[in-house]
This record gives structure tokens, sequence and C-alpha cells, in this order.
């Protein structure tokens, strides 16, 4: 089992660019959540998929949006980015009320 | 809203010493608490999963417990070794399936 797999692992941007993160899910696990994480700071929750709908949202702007295929892998994309959009972008899967699983991240740097 | 707090913000130790991190939370209608350890620049590693209706829950040299009513939860470390220095995030999965981070404790254990 691969566990939470991330793409890419590091990224940088211009302001203005949009972006798209990608995950895939541990397998049998149907739920996927995505959170951002500054430097120093604990993970912020942006978002959840679950059968392809965005299911909860965090207080993050409409720039943040997001999807989830018949696979349940899952896509994050960031549009008009911002200098603060730089962060560690953190994917987690779970099934059901179990234990959430986490990627390894996809570090965003903004210029 | 769910706030989440984790005292202290920083702690450094000598090798072999028991030690206790704290999380609080405002909001005691919580589903579960989970407490992850997090190596700099990296994904984050479940460590203890505690379910609103459990006191405690152990897993080698750590244990962790949970006061729902008082919002609170601590997670002891046992005989602490140098390959424990990381960052330890608490979490806790409220309302509609939202989770919420401490901004955790970044611990230091000395050789």
């Amino acid at each position: 089992d691969a566990g939470v797999t991330q793409s890419p692992t590091h990224l940088i941007k211009t302001r203005g660019q949009q972006v798209t993160l990608r995950c895939s899910p541990k397998s049998g696990h149907d739920t996927v959540s995505w959170y951002q994480q500054a430097l120093g700071q604990g993970p912020q929750f942006i978002f959840q998929y679950y059968e392809e709908e965005e299911r909860q949202r965090g207080n993050f702007p409409d720039r943040f949006s997001g999807h989830q295929f018949p696979n349940y892998s899952s896509e994050l994309n960031v549009n008009a980015l911002l200098l603060g959009d730089s962060a560690l972008y953190l994917c987690a899967s779970r099934a059901g009320a179990d234990t959430q699983y986490f990627g390894p991240g996809t570090r965003l740097t903004v210029l | 809203k769910q706030e989440v707090t984790q005292i202290p913000a920083a702690l450094s130790v000598p090798e072999g010493e028991n030690l206790v991190l704290n999380c609080s939370f405002t909001d005691s209608a919580i589903y579960n608490l989970q407490w992850f350890r997090q190596d700099p620049g990296k994904g984050l590693t479940s460590l203890l999963l505690i379910q609103s209706s459990q006191r405690e829950q152990t897993s080698g040299r750590l244990n962790a417990s949970l006061d729902k009513s008082s919002g609170r939860s601590t997670l002891y470390i046992a005989a602490s070794q140098p390959g424990d220095s990381a960052t330890y995030l608490c979490a806790v999965r409220g309302n509609f399936n939202k989770f919420y981070f401490g901004s955790g404790t970044k611990l230091n254990v000395k050789p």
C-alpha cells in the first residue's frame, strides 16, 4: 500500500498564476481533505471531498477550488496566486470515522 | 468556532526524561482527537486517535488522554529519545466533519 501520495513535491509560481496540486488517497479511503500549512503554524482546513462533492469548507476564498474523481483521487486548484498562498499543502484521506492519513505535502512558493 | 491551543510552543529536554504535551480546545462537541508528529518539511504521521467516548489511548512509549468536558488532552512521552525530536500537533474533528489543528509543540530531545 503506497499510502497517500501527492504531486508535485515542490512548485514555484509567480503572483497571479494558477496552480493545480494532486492527491491520491490511501487504498480503501473515499474521503479526501486538503489543508494549508504556513511556516510555523498548524494546518488549516481548506475543504473536504466525498463522493465527488465538496462536503465541508474552511475559511478560504473562492480562489481555492477542488475536484474529486471517481477513483477518489483529488485536485486542489488555486487561482490568482498571492504571496500569502506560499505554504505546504497537505492532503489527507480516511474511510469513515477512522484515522486520517496524510501525504508528504506539496511545497508551493509564490514569488 | 473551534480554537485549538497547544502548550508549550517549544520544549527542550535531556534524553530519558518523561514529558507531557498539552492540547486544549474550546468546543467540547468533538468526534475525536488525534495526535500527529511532523518532521521538518514533511507530512504528518498519526500517533494516536482517541474517539470522543474514550478516555485514553496508548502506543508504545506514548499515552494520550482526553477529557472532553474540560476540553483538554495530554500526550505523555516516556523515556524520551533524540529520535522523538519533532513537532507534535493535535487535531480535533468537530461538527460537520471539520478538522481543527493546534500550532504544535516543537520538541527537542538532547542526547
